[in-house]
């Protein structure tokens, strides 16, 4: 069964919407999760690094006051696209380890479609 | 110079060929690497595992050097359904980096 779960799997927006995208670990403690980004025949691009309890660090290019993140506990990040535009329509994955040199698991994804 | 380089392919190779890939990373402090595959609009999941003393898993085979800071990923008797895309997954104790993935094809 999946380890790490992301909500919701698909969303269609207005532009100009807020879309929050829940990721949790199910099985594990998380303190670090990761934010990715990927579009269409493109290679999966890491977006922010999510440190529970600690402002997250975003990869260059990545305005973090666009996507907004936040790792409250220890088994949950969210990733808050803000006023979205259709150029922000893409596919969002999560992905968390637990601590230590593990593996990390990747959730399902989210299609974020903004018309 | 990216942290974690992978030759992006397109592999394209018939059905019972063999395939290698290799991934080159440049962090020394790196400390567990894996592979991921990746099927087209879904997320990547870990295929396995690679250590220093190399491990097998049916037809693939992961091997590391750390010395010359690459892994590598051999599939023997490729099937259409190894047609993916590989990555792979560099740790350090509280990052990660990877690479942007090989394309895999294989024909009948």
């Amino acid at each position: 069964g999946a380890v790490v779960s992301q909500h919701p799997s698909w969303v269609i927006c207005k532009s100009g919407t807020s879309v929050k995208i829940e990721c949790r670990s199910l099985d594990f403690q998380a303190t670090t999760m990761f934010w990715y980004r990927q579009f269409p025949k493109q290679s999966l691009m890491l977006m922010a690094t999510s440190n529970e309890g600690s402002k997250a660090t975003y990869e260059q290019g990545v305005e973090k006051d666009k996507f907004l993140i936040n790792h409250a506990s220890l088994t949950l990040s969210t990733l808050t696209v803000t006023s979205a535009h259709p150029e922000d329509s893409s596919f969002y994955i999560c992905s968390a380890r637990p601590p230590g040199y593990q593996p990390q698991h990747f959730g399902d994804g989210t299609r974020l479609s903004i018309l | 110079r990216k942290e974690v380089e992978q030759d992006p392919g397109p592999f394209n190779v018939p059905e019972g060929a063999t395939v290698a890939f290799n991934c080159t990373y440049s962090n020394s402090a790196s400390q567990s690497f894996f592979w991921y595959r990746q099927d087209c609009r879904k997320e990547p999941k870990l295929l396995m595992s690679v250590y220093s003393s190399g491990n097998e898993d049916g037809r693939f085979t992961a091997q590391l050097n750390r010395a010359s800071q690459y892994i590598s990923l051999l599939i023997r008797d490729s099937k259409l359904s190894d047609s993916a895309t590989y990555l792979c997954v560099v740790n350090t104790y509280n990052d990660m980096r990877f690479g942007a993935g090989t394309r895999l094809t294989v024909k009948p």
